[in-house]
This record gives structure tokens, C-alpha cells and sequence, in this order.
């Protein structure tokens, strides 16, 4: 079964704060993928990030980094110098090839909230 | 171009009654999935339609159904509406390309509809 585990609830900071979103997920597949998706109150989903379960390298794109690592099943999220502006909710969402189609399993969600 | 637009943007409905909510995608997708993202929660997966057949479906009851036209844009129908059926409803777009080849396109959502069932 495919579950994704989105410990942390609400994050807040202070702007220029590093902060890091913790993201667990479960799966029996062994190819699949992760993605990070930013929600803001519009509701529309942004999304940021995919990795496949073959490519373990740390990505960084601009103030973001994405940490992937298989052996703790844990791909985590880190926003350098936070800005007001990276006030959402973030969602990790796994999908999985064996499947054959695109279904994206989600976490229940982190809210940060930067302030000025 | 012009993102992922769906119809329309708020919606009450009461118990019992019946909806129809709508999805266009990007140009030249012609795979669309809907989603249902309940308050405080993450979206969770109802179908995925592409060249107008269903090719996956998550864990809804057949109350829900979704069409997809010769067009690509689709249409989500929800029948005999109950309180808990009150969320966003989230279409995404996405070029074809299945996981199987190994290529992995991105899913691309639109702002949703939200309905309230009362």
C-alpha cells in the first residue's frame, strides 16, 4: 500500500529562517516517484519538484533543496532565508509505475507560515 | 498559453442532489484527473481518463462519475450528494505518456471548484 506521512502540521518562522518540511512515504513498488506540490490560498496546486526512485542526488533550485533518501524512506524539504511569500501549505505526493496510470497519493499536508 | 480551467469556481448544492462540474485542460493534454481535497486535508485521487476511457479510479463510491470528450476537456458527475462530499475538487492535465515507458509526465492542476453541500 502506498501512504505518505506528512508529520508536522503547521511550521512557523520568522522571515530569513531556514526551515525544512518532513516528508515519509511507504511503498512496495521499487520504481515510483515523489513530488513536492506548494498550495497557497488560492487553492491551486504549484508544482515544484518530481524524483524518480533512481535518482537519489539532492536537488537545489534557487532557495529550495530536496533531500531523497531510500534508505529512510524520507524525502524532506528545505526553504533557505524563508520569505512572507512561501507562506502555503505544502503537500509530498508519491506515485507509483506499477500501477499504470497516474495516481498521486498525498500527505495530509504542511502549513507554514512565515511573518515578517 | 492557458493553464488548466475548470467550472465552475464555487457551487452549493443540498443533500440529494446531483452536480456536474467541469475541466479543461492545457492544450494538447489528453490525459485529465480528477481529485478531491477535503478541508484540512491532502487531494485524494478519484479517476484518471485518457483518450476518452477511464484508466485508473481511486477508492469513490459510484456515486461518482467523470466523462471525458472527444475534445479532452472532462466533466465529474456526483450523484445523490451527501454533506461529506463538500471539498475542493481539483482536475489535473497532463500530456500521454505512461509510467511503464519510464517517463513520468507532470500532472498539472487547475484552481478547482468548491462545493458546498448542505
Amino acid at each position: 500500500a502506498q501512504k505518505v506521512t506528512q508529520a508536522q502540521t503547521e511550521i512557523s518562522v520568522v522571515e530569513k529562517e531556514d526551515v525544512t518540511l518532513d516528508c515519509v512515504y511507504e511503498t512496495r513498488d521499487t520504481t515510483y516517484y515523489l513530488f513536492w506540490y506548494k498550495q497557497p490560498p488560492s487553492g491551486e496546486l504549484v508544482f515544484l519538484i518530481r524524483r524518480n526512485s533512481f535518482d537519489e542526488q539532492n536537488e537545489i533550485s534557487g532557495r529550495y533543496s530536496w533531500n531523497f533518501q531510500k534508505s529512510t524512506s524520507s524525502f524532506n524539504f528545505t526553504i533557505t532565508a524563508s520569505q512572507v511569500v512561501d507562506s502555503a501549505v505544502y503537500f509530498c505526493a508519491l506515485s507509483e509505475a506499477g500501477t499504470g496510470f497516474q495516481k498521486l497519493v498525498f500527505g495530509t499536508g504542511t502549513r507554514l507560515l512565515v511573518s515578517p | 498559453d492557458a493553464g488548466v480551467t475548470q467550472s465552475p469556481t464555487h457551487l452549493i448544492k443540498t443533500r440529494g442532489q446531483q452536480v456536474t462540474l467541469r475541466c479543461s485542460p492545457i492544450s494538447g493534454h489528453k490525459s485529465v484527473s480528477w481529485y478531491q481535497q477535503v478541508l484540512g486535508q491532502g487531494p485524494q485521487f478519484i479517476f484518471q481518463y485518457y483518450e476518452k476511457e477511464e484508466r485508473g479510479r481511486g477508492n469513490f463510491p459510484d456515486r461518482f462519475s467523470a466523462r471525458q470528450f472527444p475534445n479532452y476537456s472532462s466533466e465529474l458527475n456526483v450523484n445523490a450528494l451527501l454533506l461529506g462530499d463538500s471539498a475542493l475538487y481539483l482536475c489535473a492535465s497532463s500530456q500521454p505518456g505512461g509510467l511503464a515507458g519510464g517517463k513520468y509526465n507532470e500532472q498539472f492542476f487547475g484552481p478547482g471548484t468548491r462545493l458546498t453541500v448542505l
